[in-house]
């Protein structure tokens, strides 16, 4: 079967780094994307990976390695308001989005 | 005009009720979405739409029914619903179905059924 593991829940100091890993076990793989959720709002997109390596924007990086089946976001210089789950999803060789039950990122200060 | 709207964005139904969710995208895409978003689970693919004709149905109940009469507006229809469909639905849209185009989500309607 298809799945995406994501830690269910981290917490972190502001002005910090976090790491969210995320890994996936899928049939094929065209891409993996990281969306930013706020409690009681829509998800929104961070970042899309294909190829292996970094992609930065910004305060946020996302890495890919296809042949461990493993991603991180990176999330640097922590504000209060990057308290919000962070959901993992692959698209499969049918380009179906596959997701994770998302992370739940608490910031104290 | 925001990208994506849902209304209503709170519905509260009883189990012979029926109800519609209604869903508008301002983006100009091909493909709209919808999904459920059942706490501390991943977002389950309900139905997938591709100017106006569905191109998935993985597996949702009857009581659940879609409707796309255009490429900009996206209906679920509910009716007999069960206490265990309480959930977030969440529509979405990309540029185009089966391509690696991100998705634009709505706000969500809160459902909880009675």
């Amino acid at each position: 079967g298809q799945n995406i593991d994501q830690p269910t829940e981290m917490t972190a100091t502001e002005g910090a780094i976090v790491q969210i890993n995320c890994t996936y076990q899928t049939s094929g793989f065209n891409g993996l994307f990281w969306y930013q959720q706020h409690a009681g709002e829509a998800p929104t997109f961070l970042s899309y990976n294909v190829l292996d390596g970094l992609e930065e924007k910004g305060r946020f990086s996302s890495f890919l390695s296809r042949s461990k089946g493993y991603s991180y976001l990176l999330l640097k210089e922590l504000q209060m308001k990057d308290s919000a789950s962070y959901l993992c999803a692959v698209m499969d060789s049918n380009y179906q989005l596959i997701w994770g039950a998302g992370t739940k990122l608490i910031i104290k200060p | 005009e925001t990208g994506v709207t849902q209304t209503p964005r709170h519905l509260v139904m009883g189990m012979t009720n029926k109800k519609s969710l209604k869903c508008e995208q301002h983006l100009g895409h091909n493909a709209m979405y919808w999904y459920k978003q059942s706490a501390k689970k991943p977002l389950e693919l309900m139905f997938v739409y591709s100017l106006e004709e569905r191109v998935e149905n993985n597996s949702v109940p009857s009581r659940f029914s879609p409707e796309c009469p255009n490429s900009s507006h996206l209906f679920l229809h509910l009716h007999t619903l069960q206490p265990e469909d309480s959930a977030l639905y969440l529509c979405a849209s990309s540029q185009e179905v089966y391509n690696s185009y991100e998705q634009y989500f709505g706000p969500g309607t809160r459902l909880t059924v009675t």
